[in-house]
């Protein structure tokens, strides 16, 4: 069964540290991944898109990482602030051959709340 | 400026009153979607649209209806609703293909039936 599955759920830090989210995937055939930030009450944004021969992607201070063999990402967030409190959202495509365009599979998210 | 919209962003109805929520893009985007989004669980994907005129069940279409007469509207119809369907809605939209394409998301619309 296709699932993405993200820790922790959620995660309280103080501004400025570090800090870093995982994401655990069987979908497969894969096609790519994709780090979301949804804000309270808004749509997803999108931070990083990585195809399977890329491991490591930037966006700012959001850097994802991508492990095509264990099928295992992360994210990344350096210095914190405080506009960071959201949910982050792992999205992982499953390739669809037999069709125009491919299905995306969400994880659950995982809120994160920064603290001053 | 590129976006997707939908309107309205929030609606308290009764069961069995039927209702539609808006959805359109102006990025002449073929892909259209719509997602619904419930405590504890992922995005979940309704019904979805390739085209104007072609749309397809998603994961969980029942209780659902749409339709894509023009390639930037994509509404979502809800005949008879029922509280279950108390929900927090997402449309997307994206161009096509096997390629690595961004979707955009809307801004919400958050649906309360009593």
């Amino acid at each position: 069964k296709n699932q993405v599955e993200q820790s922790p759920q959620s995660l309280i830090i103080l501004e400025g540290k570090n800090c870093t989210l995982q994401c655990n995937y069987t979908v497969s055939p894969f096609s790519n991944l994709r780090w979301y930030k949804q804000d309270t009450g808004r749509g997803p944004v999108s931070l990083t898109i990585m195809t399977f021969s890329e491991n490591t992607k930037s966006n700012g201070r959001y850097t994802a990482t991508l492990d095509a063999d264990t099928k295992q990402s992360s994210l990344h967030i350096t210095a914190s602030q405080l506009s960071d409190s959201a949910s982050y959202i792992c999205v992982v495509t499953n390739m669809n051959y037999g069709g125009a365009t491919n299905k995306l599979i969400f994880g659950t998210g995982t809120l994160l709340a920064v603290q001053p | 400026e590129a976006q997707v919209t939908q309107n309205p962003r929030y609606l308290i109805t009764v069961t069995g009153k039927k209702l539609t929520v808006t959805c359109s893009q102006n990025m002449n985007h073929e892909y259209m979607s719509w997602y619904r989004q419930d405590p504890g669980l992922g995005l979940r994907q309704i019904y979805y649209s390739m085209n104007v005129e072609v749309t397809d069940k998603g994961d969980v279409p029942e209780g659902y209806k749409v339709s894509r007469k023009e390639k930037r509207n994509f509404p979502l119809i809800l005949e008879s609703p029922s509280p279950n369907q108390t929900s927090l809605y997402f449309c997307a939209s994206s161009f096509i293909g096997q390629g690595t394409y961004e979707q955009y998301f809307g801004p919400g619309t958050r649906l309360t039936v009593t």
